[in-house]
C-alpha cells in the first residue's frame, strides 16, 4: 500500500526566502507525481505535473523534482511572497489508468512580511 | 484543464438528515471522483464514479451511506446520508484530463449539527 509523507508539517520563513519542501512515498511504481495548492476551506489547485519518466518540471518561481527510485520529489518555490502562503500537498498515482492518487499529509506554509 | 464547480459551496445540516452536493464539469471526462477531507487531515478517496455504470467505492465507504449518480460525462451527485456530525467535513469533486492531470472543484463545506 502506497504511503506518501511530507516534511515538514509546517513552515514559517520570511518573504524572500527560498524554500524547498519534501515529499517521499514507499512504492516507487508510480505513474505521476502532482503537487497542489490548498487555502484554507478550500479546494485544490493544482501547481505542478510530474510523469514517472521526468525529473524536474518548472512553472514560475516553483519547480519540482521527482528522483522515482528514492521515492522522493521536492518543490521548490523561489523568492518566497505572503500570497505563496497556503498548504502544499502532494499526491502520487499509483501504474495503471484507473490507479488513484494517494495524498501526502501536507505541509503548511506561512510567508511572512 | 478542466473546470470544476460545485453546489452548494457550503451547508449546515442537522443530524439524520441527507444533503445531496452537485458536481459539473466543463468538458466530457470518462471518470469523476469525490473525496473526503476531515478537519485538519489530507484528501480521503470515497469513491470513483464512470459514466454508465456503478461507482467503484474505497474501503470503508458503502453506497448506502454515499450514493452517487453519474447521469452523464460531465455531471455527478454525491449524496451524504443520514448525516452525523462525524460526516462533517469538505467533500471534493475530481476528474482527471488530459489522461493524466487531477483537476479539483472548489469543495462543499459541510457542518452536520
Amino acid at each position: 500500500k502506497q504511503e506518501v509523507t511530507q516534511i515538514p508539517a509546517a513552515l514559517s520563513v520570511p518573504e524572500g526566502e527560498n524554500l524547498v519542501l519534501n515529499c517521499s512515498f514507499t512504492d516507487s511504481a508510480i505513474y505521476n507525481l502532482q503537487w497542489f495548492r490548498q487555502d484554507p476551506g478550500k479546494g485544490l489547485t493544482s501547481l505542478l505535473l510530474i510523469q514517472s519518466s521526468q525529473r524536474e518540471q518548472t512553472s514560475g518561481r516553483l519547480n519540482a523534482s521527482l528522483d522515482k527510485s528514492s521515492g522522493r520529489s521536492t518543490l521548490y518555490i523561489a523568492a518566497s511572497q505572503p500570497g505563496d502562503s497556503a498548504t502544499y500537498l502532494c499526491a502520487v498515482r499509483g501504474t495503471g489508468t484507473a490507479s488513484k492518487l494517494t495524498f501526502g499529509t501536507g505541509t503548511r506554509l506561512q510567508v511572512t512580511l | 484543464s478542466a473546470v470544476i464547480s460545485q453546489k452548494p459551496s457550503r451547508d449546515i445540516c442537522q443530524r439524520g438528515t441527507s444533503l445531496t452536493i452537485q458536481c459539473q464539469v466543463d468538458s466530457q471526462v470518462t471518470m469523476m471522483f469525490w473525496y473526503r477531507q476531515q478537519p485538519g487531515q489530507s484528501l480521503t478517496l470515497i469513491a470513483t464514479a464512470n459514466q454508465g455504470s456503478e461507482a467503484t467505492y474505497e474501503s470503508g465507504f458503502v453506497i448506502d451511506k454515499f450514493p452517487i449518480s453519474r447521469p452523464n460525462l460531465t455531471f455527478s451527485t454525491l449524496t451524504v446520508s443520514n448525516m452525523s456530525p462525524e460526516d462533517s467535513s469538505i467533500y471534493l469533486c475530481s476528474v482527471r484530463a488530459g489522461g493524466n492531470e487531477q483537476f479539483f472543484g472548489p469543495g462543499t463545506r459541510l457542518t452536520v449539527l
